[in-house]
């Protein structure tokens, strides 16, 4: 039972670079996130998708591209990394109620 | 003023007391209120969702809505050592379909 999978789980950039996390959910979920944890602000969204076809900003879109690439799959790129994104990412993904289901997190570092 | 406030801690109480939580949100629209528990280097994951002014017990944990008061609680009893986490209360507020907007969550530590 995988839940949400989220990859790679530890990267290293250099100040410009681009990459792409990758999620994946097998919870048949219509809605997906990404968020973002750094000390002492908790966790801020950065994208979310209601559902298949849909994206819209979260509270610190700035710097980030998503893409939903079919119901099980929700992609983030930077395209540009900047040392300020050097965070945690968890993709998640949700369906009744708003029981939001977290990923195991990917560590990014930016240099 | 941030939309969802909790104490920072380090909250610290000793094995077999009760850890008391706090929360409060902004948006008095908000309708469905969640805690959520994160270990370090782990992801957060639900112990508690509650809906309804009044108490949520389960099992150990007990969860207290005031939406008057716009206030969020989170009891443990019994804490134990392995309680020893980060707490993050997260609240759904108005208008915004299934997203969540959390606090920046309350470090406990159980002593043995």
């Amino acid at each position: 039972n995988a839940g949400v999978t989220q990859t790679p789980k530890f990267q290293v950039l250099k100040t410009g670079q681009s990459m792409t996390l990758q999620c994946a959910q097998d919870m048949n979920h219509n809605s997906m996130y990404w968020y973002r944890q750094d000390p002492g602000m908790g966790l801020r969204l950065i994208y979310y998708s209601a559902s298949e076809g849909t994206t819209d900003k979260g509270e610190v879109p700035n710097g980030y591209n998503v893409s939903r690439l079919n119901k099980r799959e929700f992609s983030l790129r930077l395209e540009s990394a900047a040392p300020s994104q050097t965070s945690v990412y968890f993709c998640a993904s949700s369906e009744i109620r708003n029981t939001i289901y977290f990923g195991e997190g990917s560590w990014l570092t930016v240099v | 003023q941030k939309e969802v406030e909790q104490n920072s801690g380090p909250l610290s109480v000793p094995e077999g007391a009760i850890a008391s939580l706090n929360c409060t949100y902004s948006d008095r629209g908000s309708q469905s209120f969640f805690w959520y528990r994160q270990y370090s280097g782990k992801s957060p994951e639900l112990i508690m969702s509650i809906y309804s002014n009044g108490d949520k017990e389960d099992g150990r944990f007990t969860a207290q809505l005031n939406k008057a008061s716009q206030y969020v609680s989170l009891l443990i009893r019994d804490s134990q050592p392995s309680d020893s986490a980060t707490y993050l209360c997260a609240v759904n507020p108005s208008g915004s379909a299934r997203q969540l907007t959390f606090g920046s969550g309350t470090q406990l530590t159980v002593l043995p």
